[in-house]
């Protein structure tokens, strides 16, 4: 069954602080990975997307990487900031075309 | 503006009673979703739309029905709406060609008593 999961599921830093979220998936055959942003009570917004044949991809103070061996990805935020406080969402295209897997997102609160 | 509208946007009612929730975008996007969101859960694809009069089944359609006889609108209808029902809906859009980079609405948090 694909599936997507995210670690950890909750996570609370201290503002300027680094963070790492993670994304193991079972989706096969993978057409491509988006980090999502979704803040309290609105709908997600896209960070970055992932193909197959990428393996780092940057917006901003967010990096994301693609390990497509292992099923991984990594959403790495830097120099965290208050608006940061948000879920962060991993989604897998599948490669027949419209079927999108969501992960249970990662809910990250930054303190100041 | 681009964007995707969702209304109403907060909606109480109760078990059996029919209602609609629209969803409306202004990018000419072909493809058009409706997902629920329940905490611990992540969202589930309920109805997606390829284009007009193409819809299909999501993993979790079942006392959903869904239209899409024009491009820009896709109502979500619950004709007996029931209990485990009561969730937080989003609608999305996308260009096929692009990726499908979906665009959210703001949502639509139904409670059913």
């Amino acid at each position: 069954k694909n599936q997507v999961e995210q670690s950890p599921q909750s996570l609370i830093i201290l503002e300027g602080k680094n963070c790492t979220l993670q994304c193991n998936y079972t989706v096969s055959p993978f057409s491509n990975l988006r980090w999502y942003k979704q803040d309290t009570g609105r709908g997600p917004v896209s960070l970055t997307i992932m193909t197959f044949s990428e393996n780092t991809k940057s917006n901003g103070r967010y990096t994301a990487t693609l390990d497509a061996d292992t099923k991984q990805s990594s959403l790495h935020i830097t120099a965290s900031q208050l608006s940061d406080s948000a879920s962060y969402i991993c989604v897998v295209r599948d490669n027949y075309g419209q079927n999108f897997v969501f992960g249970p997102g990662t809910r990250l609160s930054v303190l100041p | 503006e681009a964007q995707v509208t969702q209304n109403p946007r907060y909606l109480i009612t109760v078990t059996g009673k029919k209602l609609t929730v629209t969803c409306s975008q202004n990018m000419n996007h072909e493809y058009m979703s409706w997902y629920r969101q329940d905490p611990g859960l992540g969202l589930r694809q309920i109805y997606y739309s390829m284009n007009v009069e193409v819809t299909d089944k999501g993993d979790v359609p079942e006392g959903y029905k869904v239209s899409r006889k024009e491009k820009r609108n896709f109502p979500l209808i619950l004709e007996s709406p029931s209990p485990n029902q009561t969730s937080l809906y989003f609608c999305a859009s996308s260009y096929i060609a692009q990726g499908f980079e979906q665009y959210f609405g703001p949502g639509t948090r139904l409670t059913v008593t």
